[in-house]
This record gives structure tokens, sequence and C-alpha cells, in this order.
């Protein structure tokens, strides 16, 4: 039973042009949500997250919207840069959940064109 | 300085066969993860363990078993290896509820 999903396995955008990632969830215990980045033969690395008390995060070119009453986050790169290809993996969290477990979904491969 | 390494990077063995995999994480966290990435790429899951409890997530066979000699480390055994078992799995670490986790590189494991 997946708790977090993407549903686009994979995006393109032109270079400079907005990447919008889309992220759901089921499990209303969840409180903390992450994106991680991927590059092939490496592991996930975290990219920016937004706690279930904000619905907007913010860390440079990188945005997080959580709309909790949907259950959907949202990952706004912008402008999008050709090393922004990569695979991104939501994430999702939360004390009552369990020991600190972190559930992810099946990831959106982003290809930005130059 | 690697903050979560886990060795071997690669791993080719034939099915029956026993191996482990190690885990090292040098931030001083006190929770530890093993995740299974399959060939659809869904990492999943498959033990959490600090220094009070392990969290085994049901669907993982009995031959996976992890082991943690101290806090800054958690190993996968996995007895009688089958084809199935072949996937990337990814150790992480991470400091407490609500803060983000730190992923090892990743050892890719291919039983034929």
């Amino acid at each position: 039973d997946q708790q977090v999903k993407q549903n686009s396995p994979s995006l393109s955008v032109q270079e400079g042009r907005i990447s919008i990632l889309n992220c759901d969830y089921t499990n209303s215990m969840f409180d903390y949500f992450l994106w991680y980045k991927k590059y092939p033969a490496e592991g996930p690395t975290f990219l920016i997250s937004i706690s279930s008390i904000k619905d907007k995060n913010e860390d440079g070119r990188f945005t997080v919207f959580l709309n909790k009453s949907a259950k959907h986050l949202s990952l706004h790169i912008v402008p999008s840069q050709p090393g922004d290809s990569a695979v991104y993996f939501c994430a999702a969290s939360g004390y009552q959940t369990g020991a600190n477990n972190l559930f992810f979904g099946t990831g959106t491969r982003l290809t930005v064109i130059p | 300085d690697t903050a979560v390494s886990q060795t071997p990077k690669y791993l080719v063995t034939q099915m029956g066969n026993d191996k482990s995999i190690k885990c090292e994480q040098n931030l001083g966290h006190d929770t530890m993860y093993w995740y299974k990435q399959d060939s659809k790429k869904f990492l999943k899951i498959m033990f959490s363990y600090n220094n009070k409890e392990l969290i085994i997530n049901e669907t993982v066979p009995n031959r996976f078993s992890p082991k943690s000699p101290d806090k800054a480390h958690l190993n996968l055994h996995i007895n009688s290896l089958e084809l199935g078992d072949s996937a990337v799995y990814f150790c992480a670490s991470k400091r407490q509820t609500n803060t983000e986790a730190f992923f090892g590189q990743g050892t890719r494991l291919t039983v034929v």
C-alpha cells in the first residue's frame, strides 16, 4: 500500500522555464514532507522540506507548496537548469507513523533541455 | 568525509549464498535505515533502527536481518539469496523526527 504517490514518472522542461513536480499522500498522520534529488549511481540527497504547519517553503530556485486539505504537495523549480536533470523523490514522515520512518514516492525523472 | 558510507558499492553473487552489506554513519545520528530500490525504482523501507527499537517492515522476508554493533553502524545480512533480491540497497540515517535523512551511495546487488 503506497502512501506517497508521484503519478508522473517523467517530465521534460526547457531550460529557463518552470518545472513543477507533484506528489500526493494518503496518510493524514504525515506532518513533515521532503523532496530528494537523485543522480544515477548515487544515493538520494535532500533538497527541501516543509512542515505541515506551513503551506510554502522557499530555498533559492526551489519552492515547495503544501495543500493539506488535498493531501498534495508540489515542488517548483524556477528557472530550471540542465543540472537539475535527475530523479526527484517526494517523501513524508510523521512521529505517529512510527519510528521516524520516511515513506517515499516512486520518483519523477526531470529532464531539463538546454 | 563521507557522512553515510556503505560497502560494497557492487555485489554479484550466486543464488543460495549469504552476504552482508555494511553501513556506517559519522553524523552522530541515532536512527538508521535500510531501503530497497527495486526494478520499478520504488524506495521501500526495510528496517528502521535506533538504540531503543528495531522496526521491521512486515513484508521483508526473515532472510534479511539488520545487525547493529553500535550506534554508528547498521549492517544488512541476507541469507539464502534469491534472484528477486537483486536491487539497489540504500542505507540512511537521521537525527530525530521531522529532519531529513542522509543516504549512502547505494549497493547494487545482483543475484545470478
